[in-house]
């Protein structure tokens, strides 16, 4: 049983442009939750996607978009990428309101 | 939401118990109290969580004080692979986790 997995590992972009990250549940979840986070922080929650619709936001901009499949793969966009956006976006995904089990996570670096 | 606060850091030698505290005095009553680890380059790992019973696997046991303000995670026999960021979090009915700042554990052989 694959757990969660993401796409791409490391991604490298620059100042202005948009990103798409994607994420795969593990086999049997619902929910897909979306992560940032800075270097030597704790992560800290986007937003979370139940039954293709944005469920609940975190404090991030309107710029950090998202999107739901029915197959309950989930993408994160970022617009207008900014310095401060350089970061590990981890996914996490569980049954309804049960643990989360976390991707490996994206590495995203904005020059 | 329930904002945490953890210690930066705690050593303990191998198979000695380790006591992780944390504190989560803005916790409202319908927050579950959940603990993660992270190991370096990896995505966090669920360890367990509770809302007010005190909770074991086999992994870890979790004591929560009875005004909620405050939760333990208890390690009963370290070893090396315990070695990890650990991180309390608040969760409202599976939404808007909020983590805190981690401890960073390490496990002297």
């Amino acid at each position: 049983d694959a757990g969660v997995t993401q796409s791409p590992t490391h991604l490298i972009k620059t100042r202005g442009q948009q990103v798409t990250l994607r994420c795969s549940p593990k086999s049997g979840h619902d929910t897909v939750s979306w992560y940032q986070q800075a270097l030597g922080q704790g992560p800290q929650f986007i937003f979370q996607y139940y039954e293709e619709e944005e469920r609940q936001r975190g404090n991030f901009p309107d710029r950090f978009s998202g999107h739901q499949f029915p197959n309950y793969s989930s993408e994160l966009n970022v617009n207008a990428l900014l310095l401060g956006d350089s970061a590990l976006y981890l996914c996490a995904s569980s049954l309804a309101t049960q643990e989360q089990y976390f991707g490996p996570g994206t590495r995203l670096t904005v020059t | 939401d329930a904002k945490t606060t953890q210690p930066n850091s705690m050593e303990s030698n191998e198979e000695e118990p380790v006591h992780l505290p944390c504190n989560h005095s803005t916790i409202s009553g319908t927050d579950y109290i959940h603990w993660y680890r992270q190991l370096p380059s990896q995505g966090p790992e669920y360890v367990i969580h509770g809302l007010t019973s005190n909770v074991n696997n086999r992994m870890a046991s979790l004591a929560i004080a009875e005004d909620r303000k405050s939760s333990t995670l208890i390690l009963h026999r370290a070893t090396l692979r315990d070695a990890a960021v650990y991180y309390c979090m608040g969760d409202n009915y599976g939404q808007n986790f909020v983590f805190g700042p981690g401890t960073r554990l390490s496990v002297l052989p």
